[in-house]
């Protein structure tokens, strides 16, 4: 069964605010933990990751947060731009080798 | 920047043909997977590739899926009988290492429609 999940579906967020995604995951022997941006017709593209020793890790514009203890993990896209509008997916590892999608977040910017 | 290439970039065919997708991965990388989207969906796995042999399947990976390594640079994946729910975005995707803090590079992937 699936263990990564999305809060929302949709997020619209005004150009120049700060975004906040959204991903929970069920299964606590995940130990990495990848965020990926798709935009249309296109595959996905690795954003940031975190490994599950850490807490926040930050990348340019972004920042990812985990909270393992309610295994939950988030995206923070600072000042949001016309070109971050996407399908954002969290994706989880569990030591093996492949990764477990998330049903996605597609983020809008307005203008 | 190295990337993943694929190719077609659109497939149309018949149901109960035979398709094969192909792939060049980033050239250091020693893992390969294939993944699948149907449109309006999450990305989910199909298959692992590591040393000419498959690592890991998904259940969606039966019997009409088969994947190869034919030389240095191409990996495929064939779908001997391609059935309707077929139809999907599939994506290559190649790491450097395997288990685990494995990042993985997408393709752009190859839009099959089957008819």
């Amino acid at each position: 069964g699936e263990s990564v999940g999305l809060h929302l579906p949709t997020l619209s967020v005004q150009e120049g605010d700060n975004s906040i995604i959204n991903c929970a995951y069920s299964n606590s022997a995940s130990d990495y933990f990848i965020w990926y941006k798709q935009e249309s017709g296109k595959g996905p593209q690795f954003i940031i990751d975190i490994r599950s020793n850490m807490d926040k890790r930050q990348g340019q514009r972004v920042t990812v947060l985990l909270n393992k203890t309610v295994k939950h993990l988030s995206l923070q896209i600072a000042a949001t731009q016309p070109g971050d509008s996407a399908v954002y997916f969290c994706a989880e590892n569990q030591n093996d080798y492949k990764l477990s999608f998330g049903a996605g977040t597609t983020v809008t910017v307005r203008a | 920047e190295p990337e993943v290439t694929q190719t077609p970039s659109h497939q149309v065919t018949q149901m109960g043909q035979e398709v094969i997708l192909r792939c060049v991965p980033i050239s250091n990388h020693l893992y390969f997977y294939w993944y699948r989207q149907i449109l309006g969906q999450k990305v989910e796995f199909l298959v692992s590739f590591y040393n000419n042999e498959i690592s890991e399947k998904s259940e969606i990976f039966d019997d009409q899926f088969s994947v190869e390594r034919p030389d240095g640079s191409n990996f495929t994946l064939k779908i001997r009988s391609t059935k309707l729910e077929d139809s999907a975005m599939y994506f290559c995707a190649s790491s450097e290492t395997g288990r685990s803090y494995n990042e993985q590079f997408f393709g752009p992937g190859t839009r099959l429609t089957v008819l």
